[in-house]
């Protein structure tokens, strides 16, 4: 199985500044046949189901924010939130669907300072 | 809206068997590639199993933990997924979510990839 290690595990952004999370995989999920990075980030609020950010590693879903965005290839992924604003306090999660069983990270809290 | 309504948690003792249900609405269930994923309390989100289309054999797959216990199955006439669990241990408790998340080989169809239902807890006590 893929392992997908994400840091830091905690975070802590004053609002309006830039906050980033790194998601590393154990194996590279660049497929060489159409150069798509099986990589996929979510959002978890509580009390509320997983929402889907962006999938192929930088293309975000419609109707989220441009201050996502996500980057990196093969092994090495980060999300980036340019300006955070206080919705944006959640769980972070990223996600490879290159190989089954698709695997999460183990998350990463991120909190207003 | 797309909408997916999971039912049919509760409290089972170790040992027993469950099933849970997901109800999907406003969107080509046939189409769609459909996963569990589970939560535990405290804890990241976790893969249970998948299905794929009946177009695409309609097979499944498990994650290791649970592999031999549980069955994903499919309604397509109800727009209904089910996820039976036999043989319950206490590790098994947590909130199961029924999604489209996106998986090796799925048509990755950008209006109906990533949907989540609310979740259904299971908890698996003596």
């Amino acid at each position: 199985d893929i392992v997908m290690t994400q840091s830091p595990g905690s975070l802590a952004v004053s609002l309006g500044e830039r906050a980033t999370i790194n998601c590393k995989s154990s194996q590279s999920v660049l497929y060489s046949s159409n150069d798509k990075n099986y990589l996929a980030w979510y959002q978890h609020k509580p009390g509320q189901p997983p929402k889907l950010l962006i999938y192929w590693a930088s293309t975000r879903v419609s109707g989220v924010p441009d201050r996502f965005s996500g980057s990196g290839s093969g092994t090495d992924f980060s999300l980036t939130i340019s300006s955070l604003q206080a919705e944006d306090v959640a769980v972070y999660y990223c996600q490879q669907y290159y190989s089954t069983p698709p695997t999460f990270g183990q998350g990463t809290k991120l909190e207003i300072k | 809206e797309v909408q997916l309504v999971e039912s049919g948690g509760g409290l089972v003792k170790p040992g027993g068997s469950l099933r849970v249900s997901c109800a999907a609405s406003e969107f080509t269930f046939t189409n769609a590639w459909m996963s569990w994923v589970r939560q535990a309390p405290g804890k990241g989100l976790e893969w249970v199993g998948r299905i794929r289309t009946n177009t695409d054999g309609g097979t499944t797959d498990y994650a290791a933990p649970v592999k031999g216990r549980f069955t994903i199955s499919r309604d397509d006439s109800k727009n209904t997924l089910y996820l039976q669990m036999n043989s319950l241990k206490t590790e098994d408790t947590g909130l199961y979510y029924c999604t489209t998340i996106p998986l090796r080989g799925m048509p990755l169809v950008v209006a109906t990839t990533g949907v989540w239902g609310q979740g259904t807890l299971v908890t698996v006590s003596s």
